[in-house]
C-alpha cells in the first residue's frame, strides 16, 4: 500500500523557517517524480514544488510565488522528500501535501497534509 | 499558466441524479494532460480521473470523462450519497494548474 506521510507544520513568524519532510512508503521511492501541493481557502490547490529523479540530476521546479524561498530536496536513502521554506508570508498558510506524481502528468497519491500557519 | 474554470461551483443532485461538471482551459491542452480529483470532507484530495477518461483505481464505473482541447467534463451516472464531495480538475500541460473546484451536495 502506498503511503504518505507528512510532518514539520505548525505555527511560525512572518520571515520564519519551517521545514516539511515527507516519508514515503509501499513503492520504490527512487523512481518517481516527488512534488507539494498546498491548499488554502483563498487560493485553493496549488502546486509549490517537484523532485525530478537522480537520473534527472534531481532537477527542481517552484511555482512563481515561492521560488528563492522554498527548496524542495530528497533523500531516496530514505524514502522521503523535504521542503524547507524560508521568509514565510501570511500567504503561504495552508495544508501541505506530499504528493507522488506520474512524470509530467498527474498526483496519484496524497499523503494526509500537514498545516502551516504564518501569524505573528 | 493556464488557467482551468470549473462551473458550476456548487450544486445540488438527488440520488439517481445525472451530474456534469464542466472545465475550462485558458489554452488547448492535450487530453493526456487534463486530470480529476475527489476531496472529500476533512480528507485529502483523491485520483478520480487520469488523461481525461482512464478511472483511478478503485473508483466506480459511474464516474466518466470526455473532453478536448479546452472542454472538459465530468459525468456521474447516477448520484449516490458517498459522491457526496469537491471536485477538481487539474492539468500538467505546463506548470502544473487546478480548478477551483464544484462543491457537489446532496438534495
Amino acid at each position: 500500500e502506498v503511503k504518505l506521510e507528512e510532518s514539520g507544520g505548525g505555527l511560525v513568524q512572518p520571515g520564519g523557517s519551517m521545514k516539511l519532510s515527507c516519508v514515503a512508503s509501499g513503492f520504490t521511492f527512487s523512481n518517481y517524480w516527488m512534488n507539494w501541493v498546498r491548499q488554502s481557502p483563498e487560493k485553493g490547490l496549488e502546486w509549490v514544488a517537484e523532485i525530478r529523479l537522480k537520473s534527472n540530476n534531481y532537477a527542481t521546479h517552484y511555482a512563481e510565488s515561492v521560488k528563492g524561498r522554498f527548496t524542495i530536496s530528497r533523500d531516496d536513502s530514505k524514502s522521503s522528500v523535504y521542503l524547507q521554506m524560508n521568509n514565510l508570508r501570511a500567504e503561504d498558510t495552508g495544508i501541505y501535501y506530499c504528493t507522488r506524481k506520474l512524470g509530467p502528468y498527474y498526483f496519484d497519491y496524497w499523503g494526509q497534509g500537514t498545516t502551516l500557519t504564518v501569524s505573528s | 499558466e493556464i488557467v482551468l474554470t470549473q462551473s458550476p461551483t456548487t450544486m445540488a443532485a438527488s440520488p439517481g441524479e445525472k451530474i456534469t461538471i464542466t472545465c475550462s482551459a485558458s489554452s488547448s491542452i492535450s487530453s493526456n494532460y487534463l486530470h480529476w480529483y475527489q476531496q472529500k470532507p476533512g480528507f485529502s484530495p483523491k485520483l478520480l480521473i487520469y488523461r481525461t477518461s482512464n478511472l483511478a483505481s478503485g473508483v466506480p464505473a459511474r464516474f466518466s470523462g470526455s473532453g478536448s482541447g479546452t472542454s472538459y467534463s465530468l459525468t456521474i451516472g447516477t448520484m449516490e450519497a458517498e459522491d457526496v464531495a469537491t471536485y477538481y480538475c487539474q492539468q500538467g500541460s505546463s506548470i502544473p494548474t487546478f480548478g477551483a473546484g464544484t462543491k457537489l451536495e446532496l438534495k
